[in-house]
């Protein structure tokens, strides 16, 4: 099983910030969190991935709690292209090749 | 991400019939992976290689071989290929330092009959 919770499906109106989040309650001191989405059948993309501080790219923001038990992808204009599955990760073992991808968020996003 | 490159990436055959999957990069990345995805589910790791000498088994590697050829390629076979193996696969990439996230291909969507 993942190390994450995430929910299931949400909804969010074109233009609007896109605030997904996700629990991660037993991530260990050096555990980083990673984020990808996956459109249809299509690779999974990365997005963006973070230890402690808050992150920042062109693509999203990523804010982590203090106590790292939980944190928020941030799309702060969602389009429509940005409708998709967002996975959020926590490697078991901190070994990058471990990435277990669970169910996800469904993220579909409205005119 | 067109730095990662899978072929082919449609497959259709039969069962029993022996199958190779092909990933290169040129990302300059040491590490590589494949992964399967099952419809409605998430991916799971069959094999992964740190480097040309260090292969080791994922999470399903039950009915599946790799052969890492150099640092860009890694190659996933299926010697007997069954039903059950019909899936996507994707091939991912990644730096060895500490962290750095995985790049994948765009799949092989590969059709057992």
């Amino acid at each position: 099983d993942a190390k994450t919770t995430q929910p299931p499906s949400m909804d969010c109106a074109e233009g609007r910030a896109a605030n997904l989040p996700c629990n991660h309650s037993t991530i260990s001191g050096n555990e980083y969190v990673y984020w990808y989405r996956q459109i249809h059948s299509q690779g999974p993309q990365y997005i963006i991935h973070g230890l402690k501080n808050n992150e920042t790219n062109e693509m999203a923001s990523l804010i982590i709690t203090e106590d790292r038990k939980s944190s928020t992808l941030i799309l702060p204009h969602a389009t429509l292209r940005d409708t998709a599955v967002y996975y959020c990760i926590v490697p078991y073992g901190g070994s990058q090749g471990n990435l277990i991808f669970g169910k996800g968020t469904k993220l579909s996003v409205k005119p | 991400d067109a730095d990662v490159t899978q072929t082919p990436r449609n497959r259709i055959t039969k069962t029993g019939k022996r199958i190779m999957l092909e990933c290169s990069q040129t990302k300059g990345h040491d590490r590589m992976y494949w992964y399967r995805q099952d419809p409605g589910l998430g991916l799971r790791l069959i094999y992964y290689s740190f480097d040309v000498k260090d292969i080791n088994k994922g999470e399903i590697s039950d009915g599946y071989s790799v052969s890492r050829q150099a640092q860009a390629k890694f190659s996933l076979s299926l010697e007997s290929a069954i039903p059950n193996q019909t899936a996507l696969y994707f091939c991912a990439t990644s730096g060895s330092t500490w962290g750095q996230p995985q790049h994948f291909g765009d799949g092989t969507r590969l059709s057992i009959l």
